[in-house]
């Protein structure tokens, strides 16, 4: 049973570009999580998916971010026209019944932007 | 604005030291508090604490949570390299985790 997958891992994009950043949860597992690490931070609440559904997404930020669960397919968060200011690493959690506190987090992408 | 304030921020020890990290909230509407470990990839999961004075214990690691003060306490005894790590503090409000911004800690051999 692999754990939850994130990829890339590592990413570099110039100021402008998109950024797509994929996440694969864990067998069986319909929730997933994201979360945004700026350096020397904590990890801050991005938004919670259910599959096709956004149920929170009180932390994004309101322009160039989007992100979604497909029915099939990888949850996708989306950065339009990145800035430098976007560099962090991104964390991707998933859990089986919407249980935030049994999520197993994947490794990271980490994103960083010239 | 809920948060989670960890202290200290980094701490350098030396194998078999005793460390004690600690974590205060103010959230609005808390459930459950959680440690994690970080090591430069996932965090992985320690305790989840949700009532007062309970302790967890896991080997050398503890764990306890007041919530009349709102606070927690993470103790690593007779430490070892491998301990060296980030130690994230979160607290469950909701749908979400709030995270402190860690504890760096580093054991020296």
């Amino acid at each position: 049973n692999a754990g939850v997958m994130q990829n890339p891992r590592h990413l570099v994009r110039r100021r402008g570009q998109e950024a797509r950043l994929r996440c694969s949860p864990m067998k069986g597992h319909s929730h997933v999580y994201w979360y945004r690490q700026l350096p020397e931070e904590g990890l801050k609440f991005m938004v919670y998916l259910q599959k096709e559904n956004i149920i929170d997404e009180s932390g994004m930020p309101k322009e160039r971010f989007s992100a979604e669960f497909p029915k099939e397919g990888p949850s996708i968060l989306r950065i339009q026209q990145v800035v430098r200011g976007d560099s962090a690493a991104y964390f991707c959690a998933s859990s089986a019944f919407g249980s935030n506190t049994e999520a197993f987090f994947g490794q990271g992408t980490r994103l960083t932007v010239v | 604005e809920d948060k989670v304030v960890q202290s200290p921020l980094s701490l350098v020890v030396h194998e078999g030291d005793t460390v004690t990290l600690n974590c205060s909230y103010e959230v609005t509407n808390f459930r459950s508090l959680l440690w994690y470990k970080q090591e430069k990839k996932a965090p992985t999961f320690l305790f989840m604490l949700t009532s007062s004075g309970i302790e967890k214990k896991s080997g050398r690691l503890s764990s306890i949570l007041d919530k009349k003060e709102l606070f927690s306490i993470l103790n690593i005894t007779a430490t070892q390299t491998g301990d060296s790590a980030v130690y994230l503090c979160a607290v469950e409000d909701g749908n979400k985790l709030v995270f402190g911004a860690g504890t760096i800690l580093r054991v020296k051999s």
